[in-house]
């Protein structure tokens, strides 16, 4: 069963790069069915999708971002990395890193990992 | 970009109540909404995919309908493990936007 991990400092500079890493355990994302993605949700707040990357390494990101992220996947397909640049304390949240599974209907979310609060404080 | 809107925000309700939460679309988006529960300090959980298909192990007592702008999801008998807030979210379109979440507590 797939499992994904989180991990990365838990404290940010301001205007410093946040940098975070999902290992994928039982399985990789090698095949065509799958997207890796990355959701954040600041603390008692909603969920935003940051952008997901394919297996053929093409990227999706949120405009809302303004450019700041960027997702890559190793080379053996089990690590996906998300960076994001100039933060501020409103890129404050937990980051989950989640399998989006592609279907001839709809595309959902379908495993998570734990997630990883990053805080951006000086 | 999709605008998600959920009503209630908030609802209290007994074990055994049959509870709907409400989830709209700014734009037509077919079936292309799915629906998440969190529950606090844990990753959100896919319950329904494709406004109506139950995801594997989910109980049946988890039912979404809806197309185009509205969208529903009902429990039909609380269960005391369904406590936690539920969100709908829009695949049809990039980028993926979710609702705002429905928390759902004890009566």
């Amino acid at each position: 069963q797939l499992q994904l991990q989180e991990s990365g400092p838990g404290l940010v500079k301001p205007s410093e790069t946040l940098s975070l890493t999902c290992s994928v355990s039982g399985g990789s994302f090698s095949s065509s069915d799958y997207y890796c993605g990355w959701v954040r949700q600041p603390p008692g707040k909603g969920l935003e999708w940051v952008g997901h990357i394919f297996y053929s390494r093409s990227t999706y990101y949120n405009p809302s971002l303004k450019s700041r992220a960027t997702i890559s996947l190793d080379q053996s397909r089990t690590q996906v990395s998300l960076t994001l640049t100039s933060v501020t304390a409103a890129d404050t949240a937990v980051y989950y890193c989640a399998r989006i599974s592609l279907t001839e209907t709809v595309d959902y979310f379908d495993s998570w990992g734990q997630g990883s609060l990053v805080t951006v404080t000086s | 970009d999709i605008q998600m809107t959920q009503s209630p925000s908030s609802l209290s309700a007994s074990l055994g109540d049959r509870v709907t939460i409400s989830c709209r679309a700014s734009q037509s988006i077919s079936n292309y909404l799915n629906w998440y529960q969190q529950k606090p300090g844990t990753a959100p959980k896919l319950l329904i995919f494709a406004a109506s298909s139950l995801e594997g192990g989910v109980p049946s007592r988890f039912s979404g309908s809806g197309s185009g702008t509205d969208f529903t999801l009902t429990i039909s008998s609380l269960q005391p493990e369904d406590f936690a807030i539920y969100f709908c979210q829009q695949s049809y379109s990039t980028p993926l936007t979710f609702g705002p979440g429905t928390k759902v507590d004890v009566k």
